[in-house]
Protein backbone atom coordinates (compact mmCIF):
# COMPACT_ATOMS: atom_id res chain seq x y z
CA UNK A 1 0.00 0.00 0.00
CA UNK A 2 1.30 3.61 -0.80
CA UNK A 3 2.07 5.44 1.71
CA UNK A 4 3.49 9.23 1.85
CA UNK A 5 5.62 10.87 4.39
CA UNK A 6 6.73 14.23 5.18
CA UNK A 7 9.59 15.89 6.90
CA UNK A 8 9.89 18.16 8.88
CA UNK A 9 6.27 18.34 10.08
CA UNK A 10 6.96 21.96 11.12
CA UNK A 11 9.43 24.53 10.44
CA UNK A 12 10.39 27.76 11.44
CA UNK A 13 12.51 30.21 8.97
CA UNK A 14 14.14 33.27 8.72
CA UNK A 15 12.94 35.75 6.04
CA UNK A 16 15.57 35.47 3.27
CA UNK A 17 16.31 32.07 3.97
CA UNK A 18 16.19 29.42 1.09
CA UNK A 19 14.57 26.16 2.41
CA UNK A 20 14.13 22.63 1.56
CA UNK A 21 10.91 20.24 2.35
CA UNK A 22 11.21 16.32 1.82
CA UNK A 23 8.11 14.14 0.82
CA UNK A 24 8.73 10.34 0.29
CA UNK A 25 6.80 7.50 -1.19
CA UNK A 26 6.94 3.58 -0.45
CA UNK A 27 6.28 2.52 -4.07
CA UNK A 28 7.90 3.69 -6.95
CA UNK A 29 5.12 2.92 -9.63
CA UNK A 30 3.36 6.37 -9.57
CA UNK A 31 1.50 8.59 -12.37
CA UNK A 32 3.11 11.76 -11.02
CA UNK A 33 3.85 13.87 -7.75
CA UNK A 34 2.10 16.79 -6.61
CA UNK A 35 3.26 19.59 -4.23
CA UNK A 36 0.32 21.67 -2.93
CA UNK A 37 -0.50 25.01 -0.42
CA UNK A 38 -2.62 24.73 2.10
CA UNK A 39 -3.85 28.59 3.84
CA UNK A 40 -5.18 27.73 7.38
CA UNK A 41 -9.53 26.87 6.76
CA UNK A 42 -8.67 27.43 3.08
CA UNK A 43 -8.78 24.34 0.31
CA UNK A 44 -5.57 23.59 -1.52
CA UNK A 45 -3.62 25.09 -4.60
CA UNK A 46 -1.49 23.65 -6.48
CA UNK A 47 1.85 24.55 -6.52
CA UNK A 48 4.47 21.92 -9.01
CA UNK A 49 3.16 18.67 -10.85
CA UNK A 50 5.87 16.25 -12.02
CA UNK A 51 5.24 13.33 -14.24
CA UNK A 52 6.77 9.91 -13.60
CA UNK A 53 9.02 10.78 -16.32
CA UNK A 54 10.19 13.98 -15.09
CA UNK A 55 13.17 15.14 -12.65
CA UNK A 56 11.84 18.65 -11.65
CA UNK A 57 9.36 21.75 -12.60
CA UNK A 58 9.93 25.08 -12.03
CA UNK A 59 7.73 27.82 -10.52
CA UNK A 60 9.32 30.91 -10.06
CA UNK A 61 11.36 30.64 -6.43
CA UNK A 62 9.91 27.37 -6.50
CA UNK A 63 11.73 24.27 -7.68
CA UNK A 64 10.48 20.21 -6.99
CA UNK A 65 12.29 17.42 -8.19
CA UNK A 66 11.31 13.65 -7.99
CA UNK A 67 13.74 10.92 -7.75
CA UNK A 68 11.49 8.12 -8.41
CA UNK A 69 13.79 5.06 -8.06
CA UNK A 70 14.54 5.72 -4.58
CA UNK A 71 10.94 6.86 -3.56
CA UNK A 72 11.82 11.05 -2.77
CA UNK A 73 10.58 14.39 -3.87
CA UNK A 74 11.66 18.04 -2.81
CA UNK A 75 10.49 21.23 -2.44
CA UNK A 76 13.07 23.97 -3.07
CA UNK A 77 11.83 27.63 -1.86
CA UNK A 78 14.46 30.51 -2.53
CA UNK A 79 14.11 33.36 -0.58
CA UNK A 80 11.70 32.98 1.28
CA UNK A 81 9.50 35.36 2.38
CA UNK A 82 6.65 35.72 5.49
CA UNK A 83 3.73 35.70 2.51
CA UNK A 84 4.72 31.64 2.40
CA UNK A 85 3.97 30.97 5.37
CA UNK A 86 1.35 27.80 5.00
CA UNK A 87 1.27 24.28 5.23
CA UNK A 88 3.06 22.42 2.38
CA UNK A 89 1.56 19.12 1.31
CA UNK A 90 2.86 16.81 -1.24
CA UNK A 91 0.55 13.89 -3.18
CA UNK A 92 1.42 10.93 -5.37
CA UNK A 93 -1.14 9.54 -8.16
CA UNK A 94 -0.68 5.95 -7.68
CA UNK A 95 0.20 4.20 -11.83
CA UNK A 96 -2.16 1.13 -10.18
CA UNK A 97 -5.71 3.18 -10.90
CA UNK A 98 -3.94 5.54 -13.60
CA UNK A 99 -8.12 5.77 -15.27
CA UNK A 100 -8.81 8.06 -11.98
CA UNK A 101 -6.85 11.01 -10.50
CA UNK A 102 -7.15 9.46 -6.66
CA UNK A 103 -4.29 10.94 -4.89
CA UNK A 104 -2.66 10.12 -1.47
CA UNK A 105 -1.76 12.87 0.37
CA UNK A 106 1.41 13.05 3.15
CA UNK A 107 0.55 14.53 6.11
CA UNK A 108 2.18 17.91 5.28
CA UNK A 109 4.44 20.28 6.30
CA UNK A 110 3.55 23.26 8.77
CA UNK A 111 6.38 26.66 7.42
CA UNK A 112 6.50 29.50 9.52
CA UNK A 113 8.34 32.25 7.40
CA UNK A 114 9.50 35.09 10.02
CA UNK A 115 9.94 38.37 9.01
CA UNK B 1 -15.21 33.00 -12.17
CA UNK B 2 -15.07 29.60 -13.00
CA UNK B 3 -14.00 27.40 -10.22
CA UNK B 4 -15.63 24.61 -7.16
CA UNK B 5 -17.83 26.15 -4.54
CA UNK B 6 -18.36 24.31 -1.17
CA UNK B 7 -20.98 25.69 1.32
CA UNK B 8 -21.78 25.85 3.92
CA UNK B 9 -18.03 27.45 4.88
CA UNK B 10 -18.91 26.21 8.27
CA UNK B 11 -21.48 23.29 9.94
CA UNK B 12 -23.23 21.80 13.01
CA UNK B 13 -24.29 18.46 13.67
CA UNK B 14 -26.16 17.12 16.10
CA UNK B 15 -26.36 13.73 17.83
CA UNK B 16 -28.08 11.29 15.31
CA UNK B 17 -28.56 14.07 12.73
CA UNK B 18 -27.70 13.71 9.15
CA UNK B 19 -26.42 16.92 7.17
CA UNK B 20 -25.42 17.32 3.46
CA UNK B 21 -22.38 18.86 2.57
CA UNK B 22 -22.76 20.89 -0.97
CA UNK B 23 -20.04 20.91 -3.33
CA UNK B 24 -20.53 22.66 -7.03
CA UNK B 25 -18.51 23.60 -9.58
CA UNK B 26 -18.53 25.76 -13.21
CA UNK B 27 -15.35 23.94 -14.72
CA UNK B 28 -16.75 21.50 -16.46
CA UNK B 29 -15.21 18.64 -15.24
CA UNK B 30 -16.27 14.78 -15.59
CA UNK B 31 -14.20 14.28 -12.31
CA UNK B 32 -15.44 15.01 -8.73
CA UNK B 33 -13.88 13.96 -5.18
CA UNK B 34 -14.56 14.22 -1.86
CA UNK B 35 -11.75 14.08 0.86
CA UNK B 36 -11.95 14.67 4.62
CA UNK B 37 -8.99 15.92 6.44
CA UNK B 38 -8.52 15.91 10.33
CA UNK B 39 -5.45 17.81 12.17
CA UNK B 40 -2.15 17.40 11.48
CA UNK B 41 -3.18 14.31 9.24
CA UNK B 42 -3.13 14.56 5.29
CA UNK B 43 -6.63 14.02 2.86
CA UNK B 44 -8.23 10.78 2.97
CA UNK B 45 -10.59 10.20 -0.09
CA UNK B 46 -14.26 9.24 1.00
CA UNK B 47 -15.93 9.20 -2.21
CA UNK B 48 -15.30 10.20 -5.82
CA UNK B 49 -17.17 10.08 -9.24
CA UNK B 50 -15.83 9.91 -12.77
CA UNK B 51 -19.19 10.39 -14.49
CA UNK B 52 -22.75 11.47 -13.96
CA UNK B 53 -25.05 8.63 -12.16
CA UNK B 54 -22.01 6.74 -11.33
CA UNK B 55 -19.65 6.99 -7.77
CA UNK B 56 -17.12 5.04 -6.23
CA UNK B 57 -16.41 4.29 -2.51
CA UNK B 58 -12.96 6.03 -1.57
CA UNK B 59 -10.66 4.76 1.36
CA UNK B 60 -13.02 5.68 4.38
CA UNK B 61 -16.75 6.04 2.72
CA UNK B 62 -18.40 4.21 5.98
CA UNK B 63 -20.78 6.71 7.23
CA UNK B 64 -20.99 8.75 4.26
CA UNK B 65 -23.37 8.76 0.92
CA UNK B 66 -23.21 10.96 -2.12
CA UNK B 67 -24.78 11.33 -5.12
CA UNK B 68 -24.51 12.60 -8.61
CA UNK B 69 -27.15 13.34 -10.70
CA UNK B 70 -25.93 16.68 -12.28
CA UNK B 71 -22.27 16.98 -13.71
CA UNK B 72 -21.93 20.26 -12.00
CA UNK B 73 -22.66 18.91 -8.04
CA UNK B 74 -21.73 16.37 -5.83
CA UNK B 75 -22.96 16.87 -2.43
CA UNK B 76 -21.84 14.77 0.60
CA UNK B 77 -24.48 13.37 3.22
CA UNK B 78 -22.55 12.22 6.65
CA UNK B 79 -25.22 9.86 8.53
CA UNK B 80 -25.41 9.63 11.99
CA UNK B 81 -23.73 6.77 11.23
CA UNK B 82 -20.18 8.57 11.09
CA UNK B 83 -19.21 8.78 14.99
CA UNK B 84 -16.44 10.95 14.50
CA UNK B 85 -17.66 13.53 11.85
CA UNK B 86 -15.56 16.46 12.95
CA UNK B 87 -13.42 17.22 10.47
CA UNK B 88 -12.57 19.75 7.71
CA UNK B 89 -14.14 18.62 4.32
CA UNK B 90 -12.75 19.34 0.59
CA UNK B 91 -14.27 18.49 -2.68
CA UNK B 92 -12.00 18.76 -5.78
CA UNK B 93 -12.64 18.16 -9.43
CA UNK B 94 -10.45 17.09 -12.69
CA UNK B 95 -11.30 16.99 -16.21
CA UNK B 96 -10.75 13.53 -17.09
CA UNK B 97 -8.46 13.67 -19.48
CA UNK B 98 -6.80 10.72 -18.66
CA UNK B 99 -3.44 13.02 -19.02
CA UNK B 100 -0.59 12.14 -16.67
CA UNK B 101 -0.33 15.85 -16.23
CA UNK B 102 -4.01 16.00 -14.75
CA UNK B 103 -4.71 18.42 -11.86
CA UNK B 104 -6.75 18.33 -9.37
CA UNK B 105 -8.59 21.47 -8.46
CA UNK B 106 -10.05 21.85 -4.48
CA UNK B 107 -13.03 23.91 -3.46
CA UNK B 108 -12.15 26.26 -0.50
CA UNK B 109 -13.60 23.32 2.51
CA UNK B 110 -16.84 22.68 5.33
CA UNK B 111 -15.47 22.85 9.06
CA UNK B 112 -18.06 19.98 10.10
CA UNK B 113 -18.42 20.00 14.00
CA UNK B 114 -20.63 17.92 16.34
CA UNK B 115 -22.38 19.67 18.98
Amino acid sequence: KQEVTQIPAALSVPEGENLVLNCSFTDSAIYNLQWFRQDPGKGLTSLLLIQSSQREQTSGRLNASLDKSSGRSTLYIAASQPGDSATYLCAVRPGQDGATNKLIFGTGTLLAVQP
Amino acid sequence: DGGITQSPKYLFRKEGQNVTLSCEQNLNHDAMYWYRQDPGQGLRLIYYSQIVNDFQKGDIAEGYSVSREKKESFPLTVTSAQKNPTAFYLCASSPRTGATNEKLFFGSGTQLSVL
